[in-house]
């Protein structure tokens, strides 16, 4: 299985101010067709996580543009501009080239 | 937007068979796969398998042996069953819709129900 690894765990954020979050995959997520395979979703409190960016750096549909996703082979990054409060939750990248999918850990970001 | 909701017992003794079933509004479109995943507090969210509704199913190679997906078109619903259970077993179970046409997500979620086995 790919393994997902999160950095960091636990994220304490100022309003206002950006956040960052980085995964790291085991193995390459760079497909032939020069997609890199990773997405990125969003866990509210008491909520079923969502869709915030696919294929390394597409924002799904209705994601506000201050979260972008970056990075290529086994490293990626996503980024929060401005954290609002309704940010708070736990992030999970998670690998969708190889059977099985699989998830990181989780971030959980919190407000300062 | 595409609603889905699982629906099965919140307990299960352990040894026994976990079923659950999910309902999705609208259908089970052939343009999509329709899955199950999992999060506990120890294993994280784990991808358990998913349904096409050609019939294609995949499963984590983890729990293949124990897993078993299918689908009631008429009914537009589709199911999980694991059998031989234990308490590793116990977690949150989301019915999920994913698409695996190149852009491969998970897109929609159910509300997740809690099973737990009991020792």
């Amino acid at each position: 299985d790919i393994v997902m690894t999160q950095s960091p765990l636990s994220l304490p954020v100022t309003p206002g101010e950006p956040a960052s979050i980085s995964c790291r995959s085991s193995q390459s997520l760079l497909y032939s067709n020069g997609y890199n395979y990773v997405n990125w979703y969003l866990q509210r409190p008491g909520q079923s996580p969502q869709l915030l960016v696919y294929l390394t750096s597409n924002r799904a549909s209705g994601v506000p543009d201050r979260f972008s996703g970056s990075g290529s082979g086994t490293d990626f990054t996503l980024k929060i501009s401005r954290v609002e409060a309704e940010d708070v939750g736990v992030y999970y990248c998670m690998q969708p080239l190889q059977i099985p999918w699989t998830f990181g850990q989780g971030t959980k970001v919190e407000i300062k | 937007q595409v609603q889905l909701q699982e629906s099965g017992p919140g307990l299960v003794k352990s040894s026994e068979t976990l079923s659950l079933t999910c309902t999705v509004s609208g259908g089970l479109n052939s343009d999509y796969y329709w899955g199950w995943i999992r999060q506990s507090p120890g294993k994280g969210v784990e991808w358990i398998g998913c349904i096409h509704y050609s019939g294609i199913t995949y499963y984590n190679p983890s729990l293949e042996s124990r897993v078993t997906i299918s689908k009631d078109t008429s009914k537009n619903q589709y199911s999980l069953k694991m059998t031989s259970v234990t308490t590793a077993d116990t977690a949150v179970y989301y019915c999920a819709r994913e698409r695996r046409d190149g852009t491969n997500w998970v897109d929609s979620w159910g509300q997740g129900t809690q099973v737990t086995v009991s020792s």
